[in-house]
C-alpha cells in the first residue's frame, strides 16, 4: 500500500518568511509524529498526534513553529519568521494506534536564505 | 527527559566481517527500542526492533540485544556486504509517549 508522503520534498524560503509542510500518514494509523534532521545529525522529535488526544508538543522548538492534524489524516507544520537555523529536514511519520512501530515520509528538505 | 547517546560516530569494516553499534538510554521506563538505517538522502528504514521484555532478537544477518539493568542495547550485523553502507540510528520510546529518542547515527562503511 502506499506510505507516508510528504510535500514538497523540497522548499527554499527567504529568512522570515512563513512555510508550510505537508504530510500524509499511512491510511488508518491513527498517531502522527513530526521529527526535524539537522546536516549530518540525528533525528530530533517535534509534536506528535495521536486520534482525538491532545497533541505532545513538547519538542517543539519556539512559538514559531505550530502543527495541525486534520481529523486522523493530513497533518500540517507551520514554521513562521522562518531563521537561517531552520534549514534542515522535516520527517514525518505514523503508526497504527496503540503500536511503537513508525513509518517515515521522504521528509522535506527546507532551505532558509 | 529521556537522552540516548550512540556509538561511535563512524565504523569502518572490511566486507565480510562484523559491525557492532551501541546505545545507552537514561530513562528506565523506556520499553521499545528500534534501530533505523538511513542511506544518503533516503528516508529512515526500521530494520530491527526489540521490545523491554526480550533479551535478543535476531533476524537474518542483524540481531539486536538489550541489558535493561545496564540500559544499554546493541546492534550487530555479521557478514557486513557494501550494501550495508549507511547511517543507523537507534532510538527509545516508552509507552506513555510513543514519541522516539534518537541517537547521534553511526556512519557505517563497509569497504569491498
Amino acid at each position: 500500500g502506499a506510505g507516508v508522503s510528504q510535500s514538497p520534498s523540497n522548499k527554499v524560503t527567504e529568512k522570515g518568511k512563513d512555510v508550510e509542510l505537508r504530510c500524509d500518514p499511512i491510511s488508518g494509523h491513527t498517531a502522527l509524529y513530526w521529527y526535524r534532521q539537522r546536516l549530518g545529525q540525528g533525528l530530533e522529535f517535534l509534536i506528535y498526534f495521536q486520534g482525538n488526544s491532545a497533541p505532545d508538543k513538547s519538542g517543539l522548538p519556539s512559538d514559531r513553529f505550530s502543527a495541525e492534524r486534520t481529523g486522523e489524516s493530513v497533518s500540517t507544520l507551520t514554521i513562521q519568521r522562518t531563521q537561517q537555523e531552520d534549514s534542515a529536514v522535516y520527517l514525518c511519520a505514523s503508526s497504527l494506534p496503540v503500536s511503537d512501530t513508525q513509518y517515515f515520509g521522504p521528509g522535506t528538505r527546507l532551505t532558509v536564505l | 527527559g529521556e537522552n540516548v547517546e550512540q556509538h561511535p560516530s563512524t565504523l569502518s569494516v572490511q566486507e565480510g566481517d562484523s559491525a557492532v553499534i551501541k546505545c545507552t538510554y537514561s530513562d528506565s521506563a523506556s520499553n521499545y527500542f528500534p534501530w533505523y538505517k538511513q542511506e544518503l538522502g533516503k528516508r529512515p528504514q526500521l530494520i530491527i526492533d526489540i521490545r523491554s521484555n526480550v533479551g535478543e532478537k535476531k533476524d537474518q544477518r542483524i540481531a539486536v540485544t538489550l541489558n535493561k539493568t545496564a540500559k544499554h542495547f546493541s546492534l550487530h550485523i555479521t557478514e557486513t556486504q557494501p550494501e550495508d553502507s549507511a547511517v543507523y540510528f537507534c532510538a527509545a520510546s516508552k509507552d506513555s509517549s510513543y514519541k522516539l529518542i534518537f541517537g547521534s547515527g553511526t556512519r557505517l562503511l563497509v569497504r569491498p
